[in-house]
């Protein structure tokens, strides 16, 4: 199993960014893929999560920011967020989304970073 | 702020046991959803180390240990090692939130 994720993102406030996680090793749409990040010298926060049929599930702290999507045909996951603020800087990773929603296996994680 | 709490860091010399708590309440652990523990190493990617509240993937030494009574779980680590020093984070499902927090995180040192 790997989940292999796109590159570091420079983006200006209120910007957008679009962070993919393409998997493989295993049958893509029947788990859930879960996004996560972490601030800088800051605690990991879960963000969302999209399930085997497709629903998501979103924090209440960037609820209306973020959209997570899949294309199954490409066993890939994406993770949007939009109005983007210099608090949103942070490494973000996706992960997939075990029985009782650990993880495994995750992404290397990409570096988002927005600056003026 | 979770609505898991965590001590910020506990310590421990060479060979001793520590154990790190995350309290929660009615609406996640209490609510018997599986608290899992994670170890993230600085710079790293975090690793599972324990799941369901009791259970270790494989790989992991059984010197990790995970608990639950009530509303509260620990982690424990016997025969402290240096290469334990990290970042330790619980998770859970809350109800009332429809998502998986993570606990604010404890930073273990080994003195």
């Amino acid at each position: 199993v790997q989940l292999v994720q796109s590159g570091a993102e420079v983006k200006k406030p209120g910007a957008s960014v679009k962070v993919s996680c393409k998997a493989s090793g295993y049958t893509f749409s029947i788990y859930s893929m879960h996004w996560v990040r972490q601030a800088p010298g800051q605690r990991l926060e879960w963000m969302a999560w999209i399930n085997a049929n497709g629903n998501t599930k979103y924090s209440q702290r960037i609820q209306g920011r973020v959209t997570i999507t899949r294309d199954t045909s490409a066993s890939t996951a994406y993770m949007e967020l939009s109005s983007l603020r210099s608090e949103d800087t942070a490494v973000y990773y996706c992960a997939r989304g075990e029985s009782s929603n650990w993880y495994y296996y995750w992404g290397q994680g990409t570096l988002v970073t927005v600056s003026p | 702020q979770s609505v898991l709490t965590q001590p910020p860091s506990v310590s421990g010399a060479p060979g001793q046991r520590v154990t790190i708590s995350c309290t929660g309440s009615s609406s996640n652990i209490g609510a018997n959803y599986g608290v899992h523990w994670y170890q993230q190493l600085p710079g790293t990617v975090p690793k599972l180390l324990i799941y369901g509240n009791i259970n270790r993937p494989s790989g992991v030494p059984d010197r990790f240990s995970g608990s639950k009574s009530g509303t509260s779980a620990s982690l424990a680590i016997t025969g402290l090692q240096a290469e334990d020093e990290a970042d330790y984070y619980c998770q859970c499902y809350d109800s009332s939130l429809g998502g998986v927090p993570f606990g604010g995180g404890t930073k273990l040192t080994v003195l």
